[in-house]
């Protein structure tokens, strides 16, 4: 079957500090990941995805890459800022148009 | 930029009410989602669309919950009757083609029923 496992919360991080979420995924097939972001009290929006092995997804200075030997994509900022505080979600879509597939979502903190 | 719009945006209502949230998905995008958002589940698919046609719904409870598109431009989830624990908030998305660009969500329905 199709799931993803990311890392528990809350994290807590100072301003300027390095960000790691792990996500690892178990998928049949070749899933499309997807790293999406929530914000208090708005939707999801999506923060960067890739559709293959080895593609590297970045945005807004996140990045995340697609390792299919380990079944991962997680994602990193190298310096995160107070803007940065929202709940973070991993995610995955068989190729097929089909459903997404979530993480429990991981809450991050920054503070000053 | 394109929007999913949700409405209302929050809803109060007692036990045992009729309950419909509306989505209007972006324009041009063929397939709709319903989540329902909690602290203890996360993210739950209640169902979707392709093309305005049902897809799966197995995520709905098929006695109180109901999903409809009626046409391109409008969905709908209605609960009847309403039971606190449907106390959540419901989001829709939408997006076109093989979901590889992602989908895009709207802001939510947060509901409570008291």
């Amino acid at each position: 079957g199709n799931s993803v496992t990311q890392m528990e919360g809350p994290v807590t991080l100072s301003e300027e500090a390095f960000l790691t979420i792990n996500c690892t995924y178990t998928a049949t097939g070749y899933p499309s990941l997807f790293w999406y972001v929530q914000y208090p009290g708005e939707g999801l929006q999506l923060l960067l995805k890739a559709t293959k092995a080895d593609d590297k997804g970045s945005n807004k200075g996140f990045e995340a890459t697609y390792r299919k030997e380990t079944t991962s994509f997680h994602l990193e900022k190298g310096s995160v800022q107070v803007s940065d505080s929202a709940v973070y979600f991993c995610a995955l879509t068989q190729n097929t148009g089909n459903q997404f597939y979530f993480g429990t979502g991981t809450s991050l903190t920054v503070i000053p | 930029d394109a929007r999913v719009t949700q409405t209302p945006r929050h809803k109060v209502t007692e036990m045992g009410q009729e309950v419909t949230m509306r989505c209007q998905p972006i324009l041009g995008h063929n397939t709709v989602f319903w989540y329902r958002q909690t602290m203890m589940q996360g993210l739950e698919l209640l169902a979707y669309f392709r093309n305005r046609a049902p897809l799966d719904d197995s995520g709905m409870p098929k006695d109180r919950f109901s999903a409809e598109m009626p046409d391109a431009t409008l969905a709908t989830l209605k609960i009847q009757p309403s039971e606190p624990r449907d106390s959540a908030v419901y989001f829709c998305a939408s997006g076109s083609g093989t979901g590889w660009n992602g989908y895009t969500f709207g802001s939510g329905t947060r509901l409570t029923v008291v």
